[in-house]
């Protein structure tokens, strides 16, 4: 069974930094990218970032390029949000997403499974 | 502003058919970017619900169904069930902004 859980997640003071955490279990983990995806109180999905199985891709939203930092550990099926400068509009829940294709090409990603989410909370 | 439109809300009696349309351009749909719809239940996390414009993941009832022609997509549900209220989200990439987009979001409501 494909777990995803989150961690990391709590409230901060706008300009602070916060690391998020996905632990993935139930599948061959370095064979998928993974990818971050967030969703302010009441509105819609945004994507984040992303990162191809190997690391050589890793892509941002606008919104966060610059302040944000995606990495993942195979060896220990591990995924990270480094967030810097935090904001007020990133005030969200935070999902991890299991890509949905095996060594997928950049653009052709889809997100098969989904961890509960971690609350971010920042303040002003 | 999403770059992929999506009425905000359809609505439809138990049994009917209802469509939700995502509309988008030539730099995602239009450049031959897949797209992908989720449901989100209120308070739960997305869940896969079409990929690759019309393939269901294993699980999903038949009665949801994706297409596409041209730059437009739609999520069919027909059949209509009070479990399907929820909110529907179509993605894509675009390659304008090197992003994955998601669409506002349609309201399902069953009357």
């Amino acid at each position: 069974e494909v777990q995803l859980v989150e961690s990391g997640g709590g409230l901060v003071q706008a300009g602070r930094s916060l690391r998020l955490s996905c632990a993935a279990s139930g599948f061959t983990f370095d064979d998928y990218a993974m990818h971050w995806v967030r969703q302010a109180p009441g509105k819609g999905l945004e994507w984040v970032s992303g990162i191809s199985w190997n690391s050589d891709n890793i892509g941002y939203a606008d919104s966060v390029k610059g302040r944000f930092t995606l990495s993942r550990d195979n060896a220990k099926n591990s995924l990270y949000l480094q967030m810097n400068s935090l904001r007020a509009e990133d005030t969200a829940l935070y999902y991890c997403a299991k890509g949905g294709v095996e060594i997928v090409v950049p653009g052709m990603d889809f997100w098969d499974y989904w961890g509960q989410g971690t609350l971010v909370t920042v303040s002003s | 502003q999403s770059v992929l439109r999506q009425p905000p809300s359809v609505s439809g009696a138990p049994g009917q058919r209802v469509t939700i349309s995502c509309t988008g351009s030539s730099s995602n749909i239009g450049a031959g970017y897949d797209v992908h719809w989720y449901q989100q239940l209120p308070g739960t996390a997305p869940k896969l619900l079409i990929y690759g414009n019309d393939y269901r993941p294993s699980g999903v009832p038949d009665r949801f169904s994706g297409s596409k022609s041209g730059t437009s997509v739609s999520l069919a549900i027909t059949g209509l069930q009070a479990e399907d209220e929820a909110d529907y989200y179509c993605q894509s990439y675009d390659n304008s902004l090197s992003a994955y987009v998601f669409g506002p979001g349609t309201k399902v409501t069953v009357l």
